[in-house]
C-alpha cells in the first residue's frame, strides 16, 4: 500500500503560471481534500470531496481548481500562481467514515510550491 | 465560522517534565482529532476522541475531551526529546454530513535534553 502520494514534492513557479498538483491514494478510501499550510496559520482547507463527480470548496478555495473523475485521483489546479499561493500542500484521505464516526485523515508527504 | 486555538503556540520544556497544550473550539461538536508533524514531515494521527469524556493514552501522552466546555487537552508525562514536534489539535465540523476538518494553529514543542 502506497497510501497517499502526492507530485511533485518542490515545485518553483512563476506568477501567472499554472500547475496541476497530483494526488492518488490506493486505499479505496472516498473522502479526499487539499490543505495548504502555511507558518503560523495552521492548515487550512481548500477543496474536498466525498466522492467521484462531487467537489465542494473548503475555506481558501480561490485559485485553485479541482475535480474528481476517479475515487484514486484528486488533483489540484492552479489557474494563475501567485507569491501568495507560496506554501506546502497536503493531500488527505479518508474512509467514508468509519463504524464510530470519526474521519481520521491520511496524509500525503507534501508538495512544497514556491510562486516568484 | 467554527474556530479552533491551541495554547501555548509554542512550548519548551525540559525532559523529565509534565505540561499540558489545551484546544478549544468555538461550536458544538464531539469528534476531535490530534495530529503530530516532525519537521518538513507529514501529519500523523494521534488520537481519535469522539464523545464528552473521551480519554485516550498513548505512551506519555493522554488526551482528554471535555465537549460542554469545548476544550481538549493533551497531556505530556515525563517528556522525552523524542516527543519534539508540532502537535495539532482538529475539529469536525457540526452535523453529520460535515467532512470539513478544522485545523488550530499548533503547538511547537521542543523537548530540551
Amino acid at each position: 500500500n502506497a497510501g497517499v502520494t502526492q507530485t511533485p514534492k518542490f515545485q518553483v513557479l512563476k506568477t501567472g503560471q499554472s500547475m496541476t498538483l497530483q494526488c492518488a491514494q490506493d486505499m479505496n478510501h472516498e473522502y479526499m481534500s487539499w490543505y495548504r499550510q502555511d507558518p503560523g496559520m495552521g492548515l487550512r482547507l481548500i477543496h474536498y470531496s466525498v466522492g467521484a463527480g462531487i467537489t465542494d470548496q473548503g475555506e481558501v478555495p480561490n485559485g485553485y481548481n479541482v475535480s474528481r473523475s476517479t475515487t484514486e485521483d484528486f488533483p489540484l489546479r492552479l489557474l494563475s500562481a501567485a507569491p501568495s499561493q507560496t506554501s506546502v500542500y497536503f493531500c488527505a484521505s479518508s474512509l467514508d467514515r468509519t463504524e464510530f464516526g470519526a474521519n481520521v485523515l491520511t496524509f500525503g508527504a507534501g508538495s512544497r510550491l514556491t510562486v516568484l | 465560522e467554527l474556530k479552533v486555538e491551541q495554547n501555548p503556540l509554542f512550548l519548551s520544556m525540559q525532559e523529565g517534565k509534565n505540561y499540558t497544550i489545551y484546544c478549544n473550539y468555538s461550536t458544538t461538536s464531539d469528534r476531535l482529532y490530534w495530529y503530530r508533524q516532525d519537521p518538513g514531515k507529514s501529519l500523523e494521527s494521534l488520537f481519535v476522541l469522539l464523545s464528552n469524556g473521551a480519554v485516550k493514552q498513548e505512551g506519555r501522552l493522554m488526551a482528554s475531551l471535555d465537549t460542554k466546555a469545548r476544550l481538549s487537552t493533551l497531556h505530556i508525562t515525563a517528556a522525552v526529546h523524542d516527543l519534539s514536534a508540532t502537535y495539532f489539535c482538529a475539529v469536525d465540523g457540526s452535523g453529520a454530513g460535515s467532512y470539513q476538518l478544522t485545523f488550530g494553529k499548533g503547538t511547537k514543542l521542543s523537548v530540551i535534553p
